[in-house]
């Protein structure tokens, strides 16, 4: 399958632990998006990213929130000390290019904070 | 006034009957507009891409864009109790020049057998 590969899929933390996500894109793609959504809300993106570099982050939270996309490996998003409001589906989507724009999702990371 | 709005429904049609979804935005230079299904729990899919004026047919989805009226709308053909998901419009943010897209809030369509 060269889909985009997410994991965990879901994932369980308490309150002050951190999140890490993972994201393969698919096959080819060298961009990489992250997006929010939020019980009840759309998605809402958070940070692009190519390989060691953030391209834009205006999406991210200004605190406890990062991300990267090393040389070798997945994309990383990196949650510290979660909160209750951080409680959401992650998505991951990657891209061939950016000029189409065409993003293509992966299955998703649901975090909960207990 | 929200970037990209939609009706969120839910629109509810018979099983056969064309189903219509529609979507406006507000930065007059969008230049590429995106339909994603997403079913409950599931990831988005992307279903259609559209970017010059007109019609864009694939399969029983067409995809309509009026860039003059900021107006891009879904239909949907034939209706499937399948095809009943959460529809996303999303607009790329062209100021971004970074592939940002911007979603609205999604349809719910339901189709009845």
């Amino acid at each position: 399958n060269a889909g985009v590969m997410q994991n965990p899929r879901h994932l369980v933390r308490r309150r002050g632990q951190e999140a890490r996500l993972r994201c393969s894109p698919m096959k080819g793609h060298s961009h990489v998006y992250w997006y929010r959504q939020l019980p009840e809300e759309g998605l809402k993106f958070m940070v692009y990213l190519q390989k060691e570099n953030i391209i834009d982050e205006s999406g991210m939270p200004k605190e406890r929130f990062s991300a990267e996309f090393p040389k070798e490996g997945p994309s990383i998003l990196r949650i510290q000390q979660v909160v209750r409001g951080d409680s959401a589906a992650y998505f991951c989507a990657s891209s061939k290019t950016t000029e189409a724009y065409e993003q293509y999702f992966g299955p998703g990371t649901r975090l909960t904070v207990t | 006034q929200k970037e990209v709005e939609q009706n969120s429904g839910p629109l509810s049609v018979p099983e056969g009957a064309i189903a219509s979804l529609n979507c406006t935005y507000s930065d007059r230079v969008s230049q590429s507009f995106f339909w994603y299904r997403q079913y409950s729990g599931k990831s988005p899919e992307l279903i259609m891409s559209i970017y010059s004026n007109g019609d864009k047919e694939d399969g029983r989805f067409t995809a309509q864009l009026n860039k003059a009226s900021q107006y891009v709308s879904l239909l949907i053909r034939d209706s499937q109790p399948s095809d009943s998901a959460t529809y996303l419009c999303a607009v790329n943010v062209p100021s971004s020049n970074t592939g940002k897209l911007i979603f609205g809030q999604g349809t719910t369509l339901q189709v009845k057998p």
